[in-house]
């Protein structure tokens, strides 16, 4: 399985500023996946996220809002922009690892709070 | 579409205790992938198992034991002499070949409290 890190493990921010969330994979890996999940909800992908094209968005988000790099094979960034309390959430980044089809590892998660 | 349904929202239940937790799940795949996550306290996603559609076989893995049922469309999963450090939220998720496996739709999860 792929070691995952997550920076910052959690941070308390203001309504309208931004927060950039780290992911660093131990290996290189093709996908890379992030999530939120909203207090006491279930997990909802937000964008995948390729190395060298754009990232994909799932229906209700969109780029200006959740703007996604992935410079390398082993590391990507999730910014959320012009924060709100809604956007108080955990965030996690996945991977896929083991064979080919879709064995998914979660990252420990950030937890954020928009105040 | 795909969708996953874990209709029991929280379960308790005594040390030593067996617990069930459901799955029910929907998809138009032939070819699909289910999952178990159990999320503790801490937040951490902790991924317990991985079922393929064309493998129909139970599986245990020490106290835990997975029963996958085509028919009914169902993954439950079973905890035998439940602990306390079983206590956490657990996640039944799907993906299938329609999305080329990329995404995981995930159920809305079981809280296990376990007490001593």
């Amino acid at each position: 399985s792929a070691v995952i890190s997550q920076k910052p493990s959690r941070d308390i921010c203001q309504r309208g500023t931004s927060l950039t969330i780290q992911c660093q994979v131990d290996s290189q890996v093709t996908m890379m996946f992030w999530y939120r999940q909203q207090p006491g909800q279930s997990l909802t992908l937000i964008a995948t996220a390729n190395q060298g094209s754009e990232a994909t968005y799932e229906s209700g988000f969109v780029i200006d809002k959740f703007p996604i790099s992935r410079p390398n094979l082993t590391f990507s960034t999730l910014t959320v922009s012009n924060m709100s309390p809604e956007d108080s959430s955990i965030y996690l980044c996945s991977v896929r690892g083991g064979d080919a089809y879709n064995e998914q590892f979660f990252g420990p998660g950030t937890r954020l709070t928009v105040l | 579409a795909q969708k996953v349904t874990q209709a029991q929202t929280e379960i308790s239940v005594v040390e030593k205790e067996d617990v069930t937790l459901d799955c029910v799940y929907e998809t138009r795949d032939t070819t699909y992938y289910l999952f178990w996550y159990k999320q503790p306290p801490s937040g951490e996603l902790v991924f317990l198992i991985r079922r393929n559609s064309f493998d129909e076989q139970n599986e245990i893995s020490g106290r835990y034991s997975w029963n996958f049922q085509k028919s009914t469309s169902s993954f439950n999963f079973t905890i035998t002499a439940s602990q306390v450090v079983d206590s956490a939220v657990y996640f039944c998720a799907l993906s299938g070949v329609y999305t080329g496996f990329q995404k995981l739709v995930f159920g809305t999860g079981t809280r296990l409290l376990v007490s001593p």
